[in-house]
């Protein structure tokens, strides 16, 4: 059974700080791995994808890849209240566009 | 910015009845999907279908379930007898050439009573 695993939270980080999110996989051969966030009661929202191990980033977002760990995180730099959500990690094998999701951190940002 | 339409936002149905979700996906992605998320739970795979057949599904979509493209834009989910377990939020997504990520649409919350 292939998974993806994080933690549930809360995470709770003051404004303008770092919050640092982090995804474990098991399926040692995944290729593709995405962060999407997800506000309540709402759909996914693609953030950031990463296929290579090191280090993307995109504005505030960088998300880093260790694939012989099977770990992927996202660092928010200058963290705002409305980055306050849940952050789903998704991870992709090969020859299949089927993605399987974690259970998604909850961040929550303090004014 | 180019997005996924779902209809309806919101279905209440009675158990039994056959619903229909509908999706029109971005117009020049070639791979669509349905996932569905059980209230504070996971987004799972249902199923993805391109080129006009499913390529591949997972064990919940089973003989309850069919998709279908009737025309050049939309994309269904159909669910035959429905359940109460079948009760979730309902996303459809799609994605153009190339694993780059997809495009969720905004949810179906079906609710089955």
């Amino acid at each position: 059974q292939k998974e993806v695993e994080q933690n549930s939270g809360p995470l709770s980080v003051p404004e303008g700080a770092i919050a640092s999110l982090n995804c474990t996989y098991s399926d040692r051969v995944s290729q593709s791995f995405f962060w999407y966030r997800q506000y309540s009661g709402k759909s996914p929202e693609l953030i950031m994808s990463i296929y290579s191990n090191g280090d993307k980033e995109d504005g505030r977002f960088t998300a880093q890849l260790n694939k012989a760990s099977q770990y992927v995180s996202l660092l928010i730099r200058d963290s705002q209240p409305s980055d306050s959500a849940t952050y789903l990690c998704a991870v992709n094998g090969p020859g299949t566009y089927k993605y399987i999701f974690g259970t998604g951190t909850r961040l929550k940002v303090l004014a | 910015e180019p997005e996924v339409t779902q209809t309806p936002s919101h279905q209440v149905t009675q158990m039994g009845q056959e619903v229909i979700l509908r999706c029109v996906p971005i117009s020049n992605h070639l791979y669509f999907y349905w996932y569905r998320q059980i209230l504070g739970q996971k987004v799972e795979f249902l199923v993805s279908f391109y080129n006009n057949e499913i390529s591949e599904k997972s064990e919940i979509f089973d003989d309850q379930f069919s998709v279908e493209r009737p025309d050049g834009s939309n994309f269904t989910l159909k669910i035959r007898s429905t359940k109460l377990e079948d009760s979730a939020m309902y996303f459809c997504a799609s994605s153009g050439v190339g694993n780059y990520g997809y495009t969720f649409g905004s949810g179906t919350r079906l609710t089955v009573v």
